[in-house]
């Protein structure tokens, strides 16, 4: 069972447009909500993150909105830039020893000139 | 820099056969993590650690061992390895005290034949 779900699996935007990017849970103790931005050939690396007291975290053009009432969140890229063109996970946690996450599936996100 | 090394970043091994993959963290991180990414799944949990000789079980640990020897180096064993274990495993530190706040590696490539 898939735990932390995203959606869509693909988005393509144009250069200075906002991409929203979708993610839902299942799971009422995660407490802690990082995205993590992935570029072909490398690691993930943590972007933007938010905690389950927040309903919003802005960072940049990066922007995770929240709302707890109905387990889902979505990352927003403002003026977006072809530099910005990677696959986007939404991760999950509760506040543990270990801090382990939880993925989603992913969304690729292609941003065009 | 403070990173984490994965070794070897590829590798093409046989059914049946035994397979190591390295991670050497110089993050100075408590905890330390192995997830396997394919696509359509994102990145699933296999095994992690707290600390130096501690392993635990994530969510997909069968047909996987883990061996933690030191702060700095966790291993993921395939003592038997299977095509369905063909894929890319990243290898991450992260601080007790960051709850999601992980450090990737680049990744290894394996395929089984």
């Amino acid at each position: 069972q898939q735990q932390v779900r995203q959606s869509p699996q693909s988005l393509t935007v144009w250069e200075g447009e906002t991409a929203i990017l979708n993610c839902s849970y299942e799971d009422s103790t995660f407490n802690y909500f990082p995205w993590y931005q992935q570029f072909p050939g490398e690691g993930p690396a943590l972007l933007i993150s938010i905690s389950s007291v927040s309903d919003k975290k802005e960072d940049g053009r990066f922007t995770i909105f929240f709302n707890k009432r109905e387990k889902k969140l979505s990352l927003h890229i403002t003026d977006s830039q072809p530099g910005d063109s990677a696959t986007y996970f939404c991760a999950a946690s509760e506040t543990g020893f270990a801090s382990a996450l939880t993925f989603g599936s992913g969304t690729k996100v292609i941003v065009l000139p | 820099e403070a990173a984490v090394t994965q070794s070897p970043r590829n590798k093409v091994a046989v059914t049946g056969g035994k397979v190591t993959l390295s991670c050497n963290q110089t993050n100075n991180h408590n905890n330390m993590y192995w997830y396997r990414q394919d696509t359509g799944h994102g990145l699933r949990l296999i095994h992690y650690s707290y600390g130096a000789g501690s392993t635990e079980k994530g969510d997909i640990p069968d047909g996987y061992k883990a061996s933690r020897p030191s702060q700095e180096n966790f291993s993921l064993i395939l003592e038997l390895a299977t095509p369905s274990q063909t894929s890319v495993y990243f290898c991450a530190s992260g601080d007790t005290g960051r709850a999601g706040q992980l450090y990737f590696g680049e990744g290894s490539k394996l395929t089984v034949l």
